[in-house]
């Protein structure tokens, strides 16, 4: 089944540590966004990245770092910097044939 | 400043009670525009996408309208299944990237 993968389902961490947030595709999409969702409020884009090897920051990057070494795996690492960690992230992916994103499942982190 | 807003925040309807929920969006260069169902603790599932005023789509219960300035979501004879949180989001042209502005969601309840 084609799709995309996010580990772990949920996550808790004490303050002060980092954490990285697993998401995996098998779409063949070359691109794959990072998103965070907080109650009340849009999803906020974090990071992005269109290609293997290159990603850009969103509109809320601060305290937060990607890689994209493979076309498959688009991880984010949540740092000690992010003053407000607890969330919702969603990992998406789309492709340049299509204009809409395609979500993974999520991974709620909390942070105390 | 792109934005996108949704109307109610939350509507309760009794099942079989046909209803409709607006988004409202004020971007420049519209590439799509896209409605997406959530249900609690899991990822938007991708329901439709609309690229110009005065199309419309259909799945099941589910109407999609658009206009130059909104689109609505139809529900005809919703079931207590289709309660769920839904999503809207535009695409909008950007110089380097597409930029997807997602409204924060209408929290939809069909009563038995």
């Amino acid at each position: 089944d084609g799709g995309i993968t996010q580990s772990p389902k949920y996550l808790f961490r004490k303050e002060g540590q980092n954490v990285t947030l697993s998401c995996e595709q098998n779409l063949n999409h070359d691109a794959m966004y990072w998103y965070r969702q907080d109650p009340g409020q849009g999803l906020r884009l974090i990071y992005y990245s269109q290609i293997v090897n290159d990603f850009q920051k969103g509109d809320i990057a601060e305290g937060y770092s990607v890689s994209r070494e493979k076309k498959e795996s688009f991880p984010l690492t949540v740092t000690s910097a992010q003053k407000n960690p607890t969330a919702f992230y969603l990992c998406a992916s789309g492709s340049e044939l299509e204009v809409e994103q395609y979500f993974g499942p999520g991974t709620r982190l909390t942070v105390t | 400043e792109d934005q996108v807003t949704q109307s109610p925040e939350a509507l309760r309807l009794q099942e079989g009670e046909s209803s409709s929920l607006n988004c409202s969006y004020t971007v420049s260069g519209l590439r799509g525009l896209f409605w997406y169902r959530q249900d609690p603790g899991k990822g938007p599932e991708f329901l439709f996408t609309l690229y110009s005023a005065g199309e419309e789509k259909e799945k099941e219960r589910l109407k999609a309208t658009l206009t130059k300035k909104e689109s609505f979501l139809h529900i005809t004879a919703p079931k207590p299944e289709d309660s769920a949180t839904y999503l809207c989001a535009v695409r909008t042209m950007k110089t380097s990237y597409d930029k997807v502005i997602f409204g924060p969601g209408t929290s939809l309840s069909v009563i038995p």
